[in-house]
């Protein structure tokens, strides 16, 4: 079973702060990792992506690969109220179905002003 | 919401009732994708579609069908709906064609079905 898992949470951080989202995933093989940002009664929004190791940044976001020991992270700096959200982490499998993604449950962050 | 609409956007039916969801998307997009959000599971993959008349199965499509006679309409049904179906339904289209941002995935506003 290719799973990928997810602290649920919440991760409470005060405002400023460095938030540090993980999740990790099973198939070894996987080649593209996702992360989206989810607010509550609202759909899933793509805000990182990543196909290689190493760090991808993006303005207060970074995402760091390490496929050696099959994680992801997404750290959030100078986190904001703003920020507070269910982050979905979602790998795309090796060998799978075109554009088949498998999601974990999410972590909820919430940045206490 | 990548130029994605759902409707209806909330539903209330009774157990054995069918039901069809609407995914309408207004790009011409190739790749779109039903899946169903429930605390506890996350986003789970009910069925994709990679083309007009062309879909496949997901994870979790017992129950359900689906149809795409047009690029821009992806349909949704439970044939009899029952309680366990009771969830939020998302729809989601990929906008590249190739490459690895094929895989990118962006959804709709989503829509509430309750089953009774």
């Amino acid at each position: 079973q290719k799973e990928v898992e997810q602290n649920s949470g919440p991760l409470s951080v005060p405002e400023g702060a460095i938030a540090s989202l993980n999740c990790t995933y099973s198939d070894r093989g996987s080649q593209s990792f996702f992360w989206y940002r989810q607010y509550s009664g609202k759909s899933p929004e793509l805000i990182m992506f990543i196909y290689s190791n190493g760090d991808k940044e993006d303005g207060r976001f970074t995402a760091q690969l390490n496929k050696a020991s099959q994680y992801v992270s997404l750290l959030i700096r100078d986190s904001q109220p703003s920020d507070s959200a269910t982050y979905l982490c979602a790998v795309k499998g090796y060998g799978g179905a075109t554009n088949k993604l498998i999601f974990g449950t999410g972590t909820l962050l919430a940045v206490q002003p | 919401d990548a130029g994605i609409t759902q409707s209806p956007r909330h539903k209330v039916t009774e157990t054995g009732t069918p039901v069809t969801l609407r995914c309408h998307q207004t790009e011409n997009h190739r790749y779109m994708y039903w899946y169903r959000q429930d605390p506890g599971h996350g986003l789970r993959l009910i069925h994709y579609s990679y083309g007009v008349k062309d879909t496949d199965k997901g994870e979790v499509s017992d129950g359900y069908s689906v149809s795409r006679s047009k690029t821009e309409d992806f349909l949704l049904t439970l044939e009899s709906a029952t309680s366990s179906q009771t969830s939020v339904y998302f729809c989601a289209i990929s906008i590249a064609v190739i490459g690895p941002r094929v895989d990118e995935q962006f959804f709709g506003p989503g829509t509430r079905l309750t089953v009774l």
